[in-house]
C-alpha cells in the first residue's frame, strides 16, 4: 500500500488503551478545525470537526478538544482498535480564506 | 454510490516530461479539488474546480494546471516535470463549494495517484 510519510511523528498505543493525538495550529484567527484519518493506500477520510466557538466535541469513540489559548487541538480515540492504525491529520481554516491548512500528520501504531 | 476514482494509480516519468492525471468525482458532486501530498510538506492544496471553472488556487507554479469537464470529471497536468514533483496526488470531491460558514466534512478523497519522477 501507499506510504504517506517516512518521517512522521509516531504514536504507539496498546490495543484497548486510549490514544491522544496532538496538533498545534498556526493561526489564532482560524474558525474551524477538522481531523482526517488516512489508512495505507487510501485517501484521507473525515473523522470529526469542531468550530472555534466550541472547546469539545464528541463522536463515536472520538473526542476533539480545542484550546484556543495555546492554539492546540487534540484527538482522543477511546479503546483503540487495530483498525485505528493510520496517519492522522489535523487541519485548520484561517478566518480570511476558507481553504484548509493541513498539519504534517501523526502515525498511530497499535500494538497487539 | 461509487467513491472518487483516480487514474492511473501509479506513474513513473522522467524529468522534463509532462503528465496528466484524471479524477472522477462521486456522482452528483460538482466540486473537485486537487492536493499534492509529500512526506516533508504534508497535504498542499493545488486548486479547486466547480462548474468547469477554477475557483481557488494554491501556491504552485504555472507548470501545474487543471481543468474540469461538463460531467464534473477533472484532470490535472504537470508540465516539465521536476524531481520534486514526485508525490501522491489526491483528488477530493464534494457536492458544491463550501461557504465561509460551512464545514469540510463533506469532502471525499480518492486513493490518489503516486507519481515518481526519475
Amino acid at each position: 500500500g501507499e506510504s504517506v510519510g517516512l518521517h512522521l511523528p509516531t504514536l504507539s498505543v496498546q490495543e484497548g488503551d486510549n490514544s491522544i493525538i496532538n496538533c498545534a495550529y498556526s493561526n489564532s484567527a482560524s474558525d474551524y478545525f477538522i481531523w482526517y484519518k488516512q489508512e495505507s493506500g487510501k485517501g484521507p477520510q473525515f473523522i470529526i470537526d469542531i468550530r472555534s466557538n466550541m472547546d469539545k466535541r464528541q463522536g463515536q469513540r472520538v473526542t476533539v478538544l480545542l484550546n484556543k489559548t495555546v492554539k492546540h487541538l487534540s484527538l482522543q480515540i477511546a479503546a483503540t482498535q487495530p483498525g485505528d492504525s493510520a496517519v492522522y491529520f489535523c487541519a485548520e481554516r484561517p478566518d480570511s480564506n476558507y481553504q484548509l491548512i493541513w498539519g504534517a500528520g501523526t502515525k498511530l501504531i497499535i500494538k497487539p | 454510490k461509487a467513491g472518487v476514482t483516480q487514474t492511473p494509480r501509479y506513474l513513473i516519468k522522467t524529468r522534463g516530461q509532462q503528465v496528466t492525471l484524471s479524477c472522477s468525482p462521486i456522482s452528483g458532486h460538482r466540486s473537485v479539488s486537487w492536493y499534492q501530498q509529500t512526506p516533508g510538506q504534508g497535504l498542499q492544496f493545488l486548486f479547486e474546480y466547480f462548474s468547469e471553472t477554477q475557483r481557488n488556487k494554491g501556491n504552485f507554479p504555472g507548470r501545474f494546471s487543471g481543468r474540469q469537464f461538463s460531467n464534473s470529471r477533472s484532470e490535472m497536468n504537470v508540465s516539465t516535470l521536476e524531481l520534486g514533483d514526485s508525490a501522491l496526488y489526491l483528488c477530493a470531491s464534494r457536492p458544491g463549494l463550501a461557504g465561509v460558514m460551512e464545514g469540510y466534512n463533506e469532502q471525499f478523497f480518492g486513493p490518489g495517484t503516486r507519481l515518481t519522477v526519475l
